[in-house]
């Protein structure tokens, strides 16, 4: 079964503190993605990865970083959290060709910066 | 930019009653999207419920059925009798054109939430 895994679930964090949110898959996918969903919203892209070393920007990174040091994880790095940075983050990882388009998603996190 | 509308949550249904979520989309980057409904079950990720890649064709799984209409640039969700398990947020996706072909940097739309009571 294929399974992405998110950690921590819950994260309350002070503004201007680092927070790092990490994401582990078996799937031996080469593509992850991480997506944040705000009330109102749907999921937008942040950053996304093709394989290890690699990180690209999606539609709205500022205030983000990625990082991809294996096939298996992929981090998301708040330097400076910021209030409006409030919300639940997914890690999906996801094939290549045909099925690129099915992702698989971690049960989110929940981040709240205070 | 691509964009994609659905109905607004939540939505309350009976059980062994019918359900139908809309979902209407914009597509600038692409003439044809591949489409997507992906549900999220409480306390999981989300997952591909059902896609169509082809104008005119429907997709089905667990029930549901979705018609890509690319006349009215629609891809509504339907299902004529619910059960307490459909109990989600379901959201309405579409691919966009990448210059290196398919890729997971969909286009979603704001999720609804459904509740089928019994």
């Amino acid at each position: 079964e294929a399974a992405v895994t998110q950690s921590p679930r819950n994260k309350v964090a002070v503004t201007g503190g680092k927070v790092t949110l990490s994401c582990n898959q078996t799937n031996n996918h080469n593509n992850m993605y991480w997506y944040r969903q705000d009330t109102g919203h749907g999921l937008r892209l942040i950053h996304y990865s093709y394989g290890a070393g690699s990180t690209e920007k999606g539609d709205i990174p500022d205030g983000y970083k990625a990082s991809r040091p294996s096939q298996e994880n992929f981090s998301l790095i708040l330097e400076l959290a910021t209030p409006s940075q409030t919300s639940v983050y997914f890690c999906a990882s996801g094939g290549q060709g045909a099925s690129a388009e099915t992702l698989y998603f971690g049960s989110g996190t929940r981040l709240t910066v205070l | 930019g691509d964009s994609v509308t659905q109905t607004e949550g939540p939505v309350t249904v009976s059980e062994s009653e019918s359900l139908i979520i809309n979902c209407t989309y914009s597509a600038t980057s692409i003439a044809y999207p591949n489409l997507f409904w992906y549900v999220r079950y409480p306390g999981e990720g989300l997952q591909l419920l059902l896609k169509v890649i082809t104008a005119g064709q429907k997709g089905s799984s667990r029930g549901f059925e979705a018609t890509y209409n690319k006349e009215t640039t629609s891809f509504h969700l339907q299902k004529a009798s619910v059960q307490e398990s459909d109990s989600a947020v379901y959201y309405c996706a579409l691919g966009r054109r990448n210059t290196g072909g398919l890729s997971g940097k969909l286009t979603f739309g704001e999720g609804t939430q459904v509740t089928v009571i019994s």
